[in-house]
């Protein structure tokens, strides 16, 4: 079956650096990858949609200078939350829609502390 | 607000019972589609819904779709302590291909 890799699955790190997630199709190729937010014991709110060769699209109210996004391949999406702060700790699940055709299949998503 | 709205929010019964949650949503949808997730994992998709599709089975899992109330429900029959996790609905829009909308989660607990 299709698989998306998330990497790294946890990262701790500090108030004020940069973190980057990745999003990876292993087996397929994906011109759409959504990402997606959880804060503990909540639903999954989605942040953007990242198109390859283009630019992100930001739900209303995810700063798009904070949470980079950049999909260059057909099989690589990434994430980068700058310059983060604790309230920035969460889990992060990305979605890739295969191409052709149009299932989505979820990574199993990174948890992000920050200290 | 970008979730629709599930309950129970959350639901404990015992092995064997079934468990049904219940799913709103707030627009036109293309389909509905429910998801598990075990407790600080990643999403297991259970089973997608058409919107011109009524009710569908899928091993012990059964699910049912009313437009016209905006609503969807999951049952889960002769449940199993493996079955405890959270479930969430989610939305796709009519229009906004796989950008999925989440319900809010009904976490489910089955005692052995």
């Amino acid at each position: 079956g299709a698989v998306v890799s998330q990497h790294p699955s946890w990262v701790i790190c500090k108030s004020g650096t940069s973190v980057k997630i990745e999003c990876r199709s292993l087996d397929f190729q994906a011109t759409t990858m959504f990402w997606y937010r959880q804060f503990p014991k909540q639903s999954l709110m989605l942040m953007a949609t990242s198109n390859e060769g283009s630019k992100a699209t930001y739900e209303q109210g995810v700063e798009k200078d904070k949470f980079l996004i950049n999909h260059a391949s057909l099989t690589l999406s990434t994430l980068t939350v700058t310059s983060a702060h604790p309230e920035d700790s969460s889990f992060y699940i990305c979605s890739a829609e295969r191409t052709p055709g149009n299932t989505i299949y979820f990574g199993e998503g990174s948890w992000l502390t920050v200290v | 607000s970008q979730q629709g709205e599930e309950d129970p929010q959350a639901l404990s019964i015992q092995e064997g019972e079934n468990a049904t949650m219940n799913c709103s949503y707030k627009t036109s949808i293309n389909n509905l589609q429910w998801y598990r997730q075990n407790s600080g994992r990643g999403l297991v998709h259970l089973i997608l819904i058409r919107s011109n599709e009524r009710e569908k089975h899928s091993g012990r899992l059964r699910v049912t779709l009313d437009t016209s109330k905006k609503s969807s429900s999951l049952l889960i029959t002769a449940s199993r302590a493996a079955d405890t996790a959270s479930y969430f609905c989610a939305t796709a829009p009519r229009g906004a291909g796989n950008k999925l909308t989440f319900g809010g989660g009904t976490r489910v607990l089955v005692k052995p």
